[in-house]
C-alpha cells in the first residue's frame, strides 16, 4: 500500500475555475503536510504547509486537512494557465527527523 | 539570501561509473536532506545529515553514500551507476533535523547512458 496517494490526473479546468486536488496518507502519526508545485524540468516549489485540522488560506490557495480521515486537499481559486503544473502532496513523518513522503503528483492543466 | 544551491545542474555518465553531487545549505542551516526523483514519480528520501552525522536513511542500496562537511555542505556519491539511477537529485536544508517546511534546491539532473 502506497503511503501517500494522489490521483495522477491530468485534471483539466477552465481558466477562472476552482481546481481541487486531493491526497490521502496512511501513517496516522503524520504531523505535517505540504503541497509543492513542480513545473516540467524544475524542482518542487513549496506553496502550502498545514499542521492542524481545518483550512489554511494563502492568496488563491487553500489547504484543508482532516486527520481523522487521513485526507489533505488543495483548492486553487481563479485558476490561471500559469498554474498548470504537477502538484505534489508530501507528508512529514514523526520521529525526530524531517523525512518527507511524497505522492506521485497530480498534473493540473488550466486551459484558457 | 541565497537558497539551497546544488552543483552541477546536469550530468551525463555511463553505466558503472561513479558520480558526486554537491549541495550547499541555506546560510545558518545545519541539516541537509537528499531526495531522488525519477521521471513521473514523487521525490524519494535518500539521506539526512545533521552536524556531520547521518540521521536518517531511505531504502537505497549501499552504492549510495553521503557526507557532510564542517561548513554543513554535503556531497552525495553514487557508485556503479545503473540506468535506473537516472533522475533529478534534490537537496533540501533545515536548521535542525525536525524543522519544517523544507525548501529544495534546483536539483541535479543525472542522465545515465
Amino acid at each position: 500500500q502506497k503511503e501517500v496517494e494522489q490521483n495522477s490526473g491530468p485534471l483539466s479546468v477552465p481558466e477562472g475555475a476552482i481546481a481541487s486536488l486531493n491526497c490521502t496518507y496512511s501513517d496516522r502519526g503524520s504531523q505535517s503536510f505540504f503541497w509543492y508545485r513542480q513545473y516540467s524540468g524544475k524542482s518542487p516549489e513549496l506553496i502550502m504547509s498545514i499542521y492542524s485540522n481545518g483550512d489554511k488560506e494563502d492568496g488563491r490557495f487553500t489547504a484543508q486537512l482532516n486527520k481523522a480521515s487521513q485526507y489533505v486537499s488543495l483548492l486553487i481559486r481563479d485558476s490561471q494557465p500559469s498554474d498548470s503544473a504537477t502538484y505534489l502532496c508530501a507528508v512529514g513523518l514523526s520521529g525526530g527527523y524531517n523525512k518527507l513522503i511524497f505522492g506521485a503528483g497530480t498534473r493540473l492543466a488550466v486551459h484558457p | 539570501d541565497a537558497g539551497v544551491t546544488q552543483s552541477p545542474t546536469h550530468l551525463i555518465k555511463t553505466r558503472g561509473q561513479q558520480v558526486t553531487l554537491r549541495c550547499s545549505p541555506i546560510s545558518g542551516h545545519k541539516s541537509v536532506s537528499w531526495y531522488q526523483q525519477v521521471l513521473g514519480q514523487g521525490p524519494q528520501f535518500i539521506f539526512q545529515y545533521y552536524e556531520k552525522e547521518e540521521r536518517g536513511r531511505g531504502n537505497f542500496p549501499d552504492r549510495f553514500s553521503a557526507r557532510q562537511f564542517p561548513n554543513y555542505s554535503s556531497e552525495l556519491n553514487v557508485n556503479a551507476l545503473l540506468l535506473g539511477d537516472s533522475a533529478l537529485y534534490l537537496c533540501a536544508s533545515s536548521g535542525t533535523p525536525g524543522d519544517q517546511p523544507q525548501h529544495f534546491g534546483d536539483g541535479t539532473r543525472l542522465s545515465i547512458l
